[in-house]
């Protein structure tokens, strides 16, 4: 079966510090990969998608990147961070001929 | 282009009372539609999928939702809702590699 993993949980950063959230997929391979933040209070924004390693595709111009090392990896970026980034992040996988995506357990972001 | 329409962000319901939370897809291809659901600080799941075939797709836990292409509507409902239903519950429909969702209805069942 599959599973998607991110970490950290939670995480509190200061202004201006730079960000690294990652996401790995076990079981599938070539999967689609996404990027969600969730505002409080608001629905889901899709950040990136990736549906190949190297291969980014960048929905909201802004401060964050996203990268794909290796084939079930996706990583977010920041180099530094706004009071804009908090929120709560999702990652989510999809077959590449599939339907349904499937998320992460999410990681829980507040900039001070 | 598509697009996802939930007009309610909040819907209150008395426990045992039942409960529709409506949504509405514009869309000029086929269509896939999914409902997610989203308990607090948690990822969301699956609830049902609309992909072809029956029009009434069912989950395990009693939702049921129905396609409805001449109103473009996949409304979700419960006949009786529990405690334990309270979420928030995402519409989506899928686009060729991205899916669309809705801003989301916050269920709030009362006691």
């Amino acid at each position: 079966s599959q599973t998607i993993h991110q970490w950290p949980a939670t995480l509190v950063q200061p202004v201006g510090s730079p960000l690294s959230l990652e996401c790995t997929v076990e079981g599938t391979s070539n999967p689609n990969l996404y990027w969600y933040r969730q505002a409080a209070g608001r629905g889901l924004q899709l950040l990136f998608y990736s549906v190949g390693i190297g291969q980014i595709s960048s929905e909201v111009p802004q401060n964050l990147s996203a990268s794909r090392p290796q084939d079930r990896q996706f990583i977010l970026s920041s180099k530094k961070l706004l009071l804009s980034d908090s929120g709560f992040y999702l990652c989510a996988w999809s077959w590449t001929s599939g339907n349904e995506q499937f998320f992460g357990p999410g990681t829980r972001l507040t900039v001070l | 282009a598509q697009s996802v329409t939930q007009l309610d962000s909040q819907v209150p319901v008395f426990e045992e009372a039942p409960v529709e939370l409506r949504c509405n897809y514009s869309s000029s291809v086929s269509v896939y539609l999914f409902w997610y659901v989203q308990y607090p600080n948690q990822g969301l799941q699956l609830l049902l999928k609309y992909l072809s075939g029956s029009t009434l797709v069912e989950s395990i836990n009693g939702f049921e939702a129905e396609f409805n292409k001449s109103q473009t509507s996949f409304h979700l409902r419960k006949p009786s809702v529990h405690i334990s239903d309270t979420a928030e519950y995402f519409c989506a429909v899928r686009g060729t590699y991205k899916y669309i969702f809705g801003t989301g209805t916050r269920l709030k069942v009362l006691a």
